[in-house]
């Protein structure tokens, strides 16, 4: 079981929005920058959001990150099929001094 | 262009040892922290260990400590991980990835596969 918790699964239509939540702790998500990637089953991990809310160049503004206390949220917003994925977040944790995944999110577009 | 070309991945028996290395270019990797993480069949992303931009600073997953052992050499721009006394839960997809500590992950190399088994 992740220290950092996420929904297994969440799903909305093309064109919708959705949001992914990761719930964390005062010694992670409260006190470190949360980072976001998308994980395209069979290929690596690619980095959407870094330092809780940047998008690396060449992401899509239709991906958003933020935090509040010891819980972070992805949005994704205009959902494409080619948005289908495991979403995971990531941070440091000072108490464990470990960087922490998520236990992932798959995003079906229905 | 930044890529990370990982190699070294194969099959071994339990209790083997494997070197993993990472070749980085196209930016100073003397400046930047760097990491290893993993995902076995079907599972979710772990990470495994980072080692700061000089080298003199590392961390390891709690599975991992006392077995792994991150190095990385700035004059050939490469990253290493040594595993000794593998186990068949360490059988995963191993990645290289430019970054650590809260500043994430920011490029992955495509990744190199280890199988534990007799």
């Amino acid at each position: 079981q992740s220290v950092l918790t996420q929904p297994p699964s969440v799903s909305a239509a093309p064109g919708q929005k959705v949001t992914i939540s990761c719930s964390g702790s005062s010694s992670n998500i409260g006190n470190k920058y949360v980072s976001w990637y998308q994980q395209v089953p069979g290929t690596a991990p690619k980095l959407l959001i870094s330092e809780n809310n940047k998008r690396p160049s060449g992401i899509p503004d239709r991906f958003s990150g933020s935090k509040s206390g010891t819980s972070a949220t992805l949005g994704i917003t205009g959902l494409q099929t080619g948005d289908e994925a495991d979403y995971y977040c990531g941070t440091w944790d000072s108490s464990l001094s470990a960087f922490l995944f998520g236990g992932g999110t798959k995003l079906t577009v229905l | 262009e930044v890529q990370l070309l990982e190699s070294g991945g194969g099959l071994v028996q339990p209790g083997g040892s494997l070197r993993l290395s990472c070749a980085a270019s196209g930016f100073t990797f003397a400046n930047y922290g760097v990491s290893w993480a993993r995902q076995a069949p079907g599972k979710g992303l772990e990470w495994v260990s980072s080692i700061s931009g000089s080298g003199s600073s590392t961390d390891y997953a709690d599975s991992v400590k006392g077995r792994f052992t991150i190095s990385r050499d700035n004059s050939k721009n490469t990253l290493d991980l040594q595993m000794n006394s593998l186990r068949a839960a360490d059988t995963a997809i191993y990645y290289c990835a430019k970054g650590w500590k809260d500043f994430g992950m920011d490029v992955w190399g495509q990744g190199t596969t280890v199988t534990v088994s007799s």
